[in-house]
């Protein structure tokens, strides 16, 4: 079946400008999480979303930072104003919601987005 | 709290063991073990709950000790696959599935 998809795969911008990276989680996951990953860094966490309950946007580093979720489907991360610091890969997972019998259940990351900040 | 992985890097010749740690300063309920080639996404390798359980995958197992907050990665007889960063995920609640990262150990398995 289809993964995680993101889009783009490379996205290079000038400083100063606004971008929206997109990720389709895997079909029937309603959680979806967003993270950083600086080069050769691990995996910081940016925001939670699950079901239609408000997502956890604990880990966005500033206000620049948002992302929404269309109809419990696709998710739209957007950083305005970009600086250079914002350069690393983005990547979005998903994963099934708690059910009965698992207490956890593993996540599906997509392939990320690059982002370069000139 | 981010949990902390040692060693950072480890390099090994191919049939060779080794070990991967990660201790967190919080309780933990579960730990999550997640496996990132060069260049690729992160995959998952399993999960582990409080109960001290062990669990096996291939050649590679984990431990999860609750009292000491901390899990173990084992890789035994490492083949040249086994390269890349892994990935430790803690949790320290089971209200969901947010999970937090450590720093990640680069394996490199050399023939």
């Amino acid at each position: 079946g289809a993964g995680v998809s993101q889009s783009p795969s490379n996205k290079v911008t000038e400083k100063g400008k606004d971008v929206e990276l997109r990720c389709d989680p895997i079909s029937g996951h309603t959680a979806l999480y967003w993270y950083r990953q600086s080069l050769g860094q691990g995996l910081e966490f940016l925001i939670y979303f699950q079901g239609n309950s408000a997502p956890d946007k604990s880990g966005l580093p500033s206000d620049r930072f948002s992302a929404e979720r269309t109809g419990g489907s696709v998710s739209t991360l957007t950083i305005q104003r970009t600086q250079q610091e914002d350069s690393a890969v983005y990547l979005c997972a998903s994963s099934l919601s708690r059910t009965s019998g698992r207490a956890y259940n593993e996540q599906f990351f997509g392939p990320g987005t690059r982002l370069t900040v000139l | 709290q981010q949990p902390v992985q040692s060693p950072q890097a480890v390099i090994l010749r191919e049939g060779e063991d080794a070990v991967i740690n990660c201790s967190s300063s919080k309780a933990l309920y579960s730990v999550h073990w997640y496996r990132q080639k060069h260049g690729e996404a992160p995959v998952f390798l399993m999960i582990l709950l409080k109960g001290g359980e062990q669990k096996g995958h291939d050649k590679i197992s984990a431990s999860f000790n609750e009292k000491k907050q901390q899990s173990s990665l084992y890789l035994t007889a490492s083949q040249l696959s086994y390269s890349g960063t892994y990935f430790c995920g803690t949790a320290d609640n089971n209200a969901g599935n947010m999970l937090t990262f450590g720093g990640g150990t680069r394996l490199m398995v050399k023939p």
